[in-house]
C-alpha cells in the first residue's frame, strides 16, 4: 500500500518568514495530494490540493508543488502569521472520486513566533 | 452549524467495555469515512461507506470494531471489549456525490481506555 512520509515533524518560524513542509509517497498510482490543517481540538480542514497533471498550485499565501517523477510534494506558506500555527498533514490518494482511502503523513507542528 | 457532527466528544471507559460513537455527516453527503488518529500521527483510514453500503475496510479494523450506516445518513462505530491500545481520536468525515477529493472532517470523538 501507499506510504507517505512527512518532514519536518516540528517547525518554528518567525512571523513574516516562509515555512516549507515536504512529503514523499511510494505508490505511483497516487494522483491526488491534499494538505490539511488541524487546529487544537478540531478536525483537519483542507487548505489546498493538487492533482498529478499539475506541477504547482497557489492560493494567496499558500502554494503546493508536485514532482511526480521523484514522488514528492511540498507545502509553502509565505508571510506566515500567528494564526498559521497548527498541525499540517499531507495526504495521497490514488483516485478520490472512487472513494478510495487517503493515506496521511505523520504531521508537522508549525509554530509561528510573533 | 451544518458541519459533520460527532458524539460523544469524549469518552472514558474501562478496559473490556463496549463503546459506540455516532457521526452525522453533512446532509446530502453520500460518502462517509471513519479514521483513527493517535497522538503525533496522521489520521489512519478505518472504513468507508457510500450511502448505506460499506465498501472498504482497513486491515486495522479488527473484528472488535464494527461500523454501520443503516439508512445512508448517520453512522455508528462500535468497539467491543475495548483495549488500552484503542485509546485514540476517532474522526468521521464525509464528502458529496460529486466528489472533488475534499474530506469534511468532524471534530472527533476522543476515547480513553483505562
Amino acid at each position: 500500500g501507499e506510504n507517505v512520509e512527512q518532514h519536518p515533524s516540528t517547525l518554528s518560524v518567525q512571523e513574516g518568514d516562509s515555512a516549507v513542509i515536504k512529503c514523499t509517497y511510494s505508490d505511483s498510482a497516487s494522483n491526488y495530494f491534499p494538505w490539511y490543517k488541524q487546529e487544537l481540538g478540531k478536525g483537519p480542514q483542507l487548505i489546498i490540493d493538487i492533482r498529478s497533471n499539475v506541477g504547482e498550485k497557489k492560493d494567496q499565501r499558500i502554494a503546493v508543488t508536485l514532482n511526480k517523477t521523484a514522488k514528492h510534494f511540498s507545502l509553502h506558506i509565505t508571510e506566515t502569521q500567528p494564526e498559521d500555527s497548527a498541525v499540517y498533514f499531507c495526504a495521497a490518494s490514488p483516485e478520490p472520486n472512487t472513494g478510495n482511502q487517503f493515506y496521511f503523513g505523520t504531521g508537522t507542528s508549525l509554530t509561528v513566533i510573533p | 452549524d451544518t458541519g459533520v457532527s460527532q458524539d460523544p466528544r469524549h469518552k472514558i471507559t474501562k478496559r473490556g467495555q463496549n463503546v459506540t460513537f455516532r457521526c452525522d455527516p453533512i446532509s446530502e453527503h453520500n460518502r462517509l469515512y471513519w479514521y483513527r488518529q493517535t497522538l503525533g500521527q496522521g489520521p489512519e483510514f478505518l472504513t468507508y461507506f457510500q450511502n448505506e453500503a460499506q465498501l472498504e475496510k482497513s486491515r486495522l479494523l479488527s473484528d472488535r470494531f464494527s461500523a454501520e450506516r443503516p439508512k445512508g445518513s448517520f453512522s455508528t462505530l462500535e468497539i467491543q471489549r475495548t483495549e488500552q491500545g484503542d485509546s485514540a481520536m476517532y474522526l468521521c468525515a464525509s464528502s458529496p456525490p460529486l466528489h472533488t477529493g475534499e474530506l469534511f472532517f468532524g471534530e472527533g470523538s476522543r476515547l480513553t481506555v483505562l
